[in-house]
């Protein structure tokens, strides 16, 4: 069956600082992969993608994200962190042959220290 | 979110009434979700819907029903309300040319 593991709750980091937020998935084909971000109050936002191809993936707001099939991860990264940055980010895997559904991890909550 | 308009964006329910969520969109797109938010949980699919007229159930389809009569709406019914049902609930649609989610607002439902 298909799951998704983001193993760290909550994230402090120290504003300028690089983030990695990390994520496990389990799927017996090549999956679609997705991150999101939540602010408060407010729905999901897509962040980055990736299908197939390269790798390494690019986002916006300066998040970027690696596929690495081996360790079954996709673990999002970004090298400086804004105050803004706080917020709730989610880690999904897509599976077009459930009949597009869509499972997501548990999330992990980032919090920004100026 | 323009496209994914949720309605109600808060409700208050007594245990055993029931109610309707509609999550409308003006985008033409097949897919449609209904996902409950929970604390700790992450999002979890409920229900879903791959076109018109057309409805399958998620991870927890329990306590809860759907209609798509028309391409534009997916609505989410709780036929007798628990508490175990106080959640966030976000509609999101399937966009077929990039594989992604787009996500309503949400829904915050309180069951008393």
């Amino acid at each position: 069956a298909q799951s998704v593991t983001q193993p760290d709750i909550h994230i402090t980091v120290s504003e300028g600082a690089s983030l990695e937020l990390r994520c496990n998935y389990s799927y017996g084909a090549t999956p679609y992969l997705f991150w999101y971000v939540q602010s408060p109050g407010q729905g999901l936002q897509l962040l980055l993608k990736y299908f197939s191809g390269d790798t390494l993936v690019q986002g916006i707001k300066g998040f970027e994200a690696e596929f690495k099939r081996s360790q079954s991860s996709f673990n999002l990264r970004k090298p400086s962190v804004h105050w803004s940055d706080a917020a709730e980010y989610f880690c999904a895997v897509g599976a077009t042959n459930t009949g597009n559904q869509f499972y997501f991890g548990t999330g992990t909550s980032l919090t920004v220290i100026p | 979110n323009a496209g994914v308009t949720q309605t109600p964006k808060f409700r208050v329910l007594k245990t055993g009434q029931s109610m309707t969520l509609l999550c409308a969109q003006d985008m033409n797109h097949e897919y449609m979700y209904w996902y409950r938010q929970d604390p700790g949980m992450g999002l979890r699919l409920i229900h879903y819907s791959v076109g018109e007229g057309t409805t399958a159930k998620g991870e927890v389809p329990d306590g809860y029903n759907v209609s798509r009569l028309k391409k534009q709406n997916f609505l989410l019914g709780l036929e007798s309300a628990a508490p175990s049902q106080t959640s966030v609930y976000f509609c999101a649609l399937g966009l077929a040319n990039t594989g992604e989610l787009f996500f309503g607002e949400g829904s915050r439902l309180t069951v008393l």
